[in-house]
């Protein structure tokens, strides 16, 4: 199974932008690269995905490797309502996601 | 609003019960999950159903029981089987059983008595 290398932790200044490492070495051709966040007590949310161009939506961008083997999420400016635990997962089989520990982001105001 | 709804929020088993979590969505999503999550850790996939009347083991299925006969509901049971329930349960849905983003409920806290 492909897996993903997280950052246990990060911090951010509110208003700055944020750049959210994920590593994915073994990622294979068809395996799609998703981000989920989990605010405390609450289900994860969807935030973006992408295959290999970069994506942009209303909520962050994603940079994709030409390798593919490590991916960046970006949130432009960060907000205190940002402050969650980032999850990269790469889905392969169409459907299948694997959710490591993921990244646990502080903003501070 | 559309979304999915968990029941309830907070569930307390005695030693030897059975306990069902009730998941409902409004989404019209062929595709719902269960998945589990223990502190500081990531999910893990206990049951998934592609479509009505249907359904598959995830990667940790032992103890737990769900059954399909709605398109809007996905309920799962925690046996008595499960040795250690006490964990997070979030049920997601997706409109169809693919790469499509997964739509989470807001969980429900199982402990045991």
């Amino acid at each position: 199974d492909a897996k993903t290398t997280q950052p246990n932790s990060m911090e951010s200044n509110e208003e700055e932008p944020v750049h959210l490492p994920c590593n994915h070495s073994t990622i294979s051709g068809t395996d799609y690269i998703h981000w989920y966040r989990q605010l405390p007590s609450q289900g994860p949310e969807y935030v973006i995905h992408g295959l290999t161009s970069n994506v942009n939506n209303r909520m962050a961008s994603l940079a994709i490797a030409e390798d593919r083997k490590s991916s960046t999420l970006i949130l432009h400016r960060a907000t205190l309502r940002d402050a969650a635990v980032y999850y990269c997962i790469l889905r392969y089989n169409n459907n299948d996601m694997r959710f490591g520990a993921g990244t646990r982001l502080t903003v501070k105001p | 609003d559309g979304g999915i709804t968990q029941s309830p929020k907070y569930l307390f088993r005695k030693e030897g019960q059975n306990v069902t979590l009730s998941c409902e969505q409004n989404l019209n999503h062929d595709a719902m999950y269960w998945y589990r999550q223990d502190p500081g850790q990531g999910l893990r996939l206990i049951y998934y159903s592609q479509i009505v009347n249907d359904f598959q083991k995830g990667d940790i299925a032992e103890g737990y029981s769900v059954s399909r006969e709605k398109k809007e509901s996905f309920p799962l049971t925690v046996t008595s089987a499960q040795k250690n329930p006490t964990a997070f349960y979030l049920c997601a849905s997706s409109i169809d059983y693919s790469n499509q983003p997964q739509h989470f409920g807001d969980g429900t806290r199982l402990s045991i008595l």
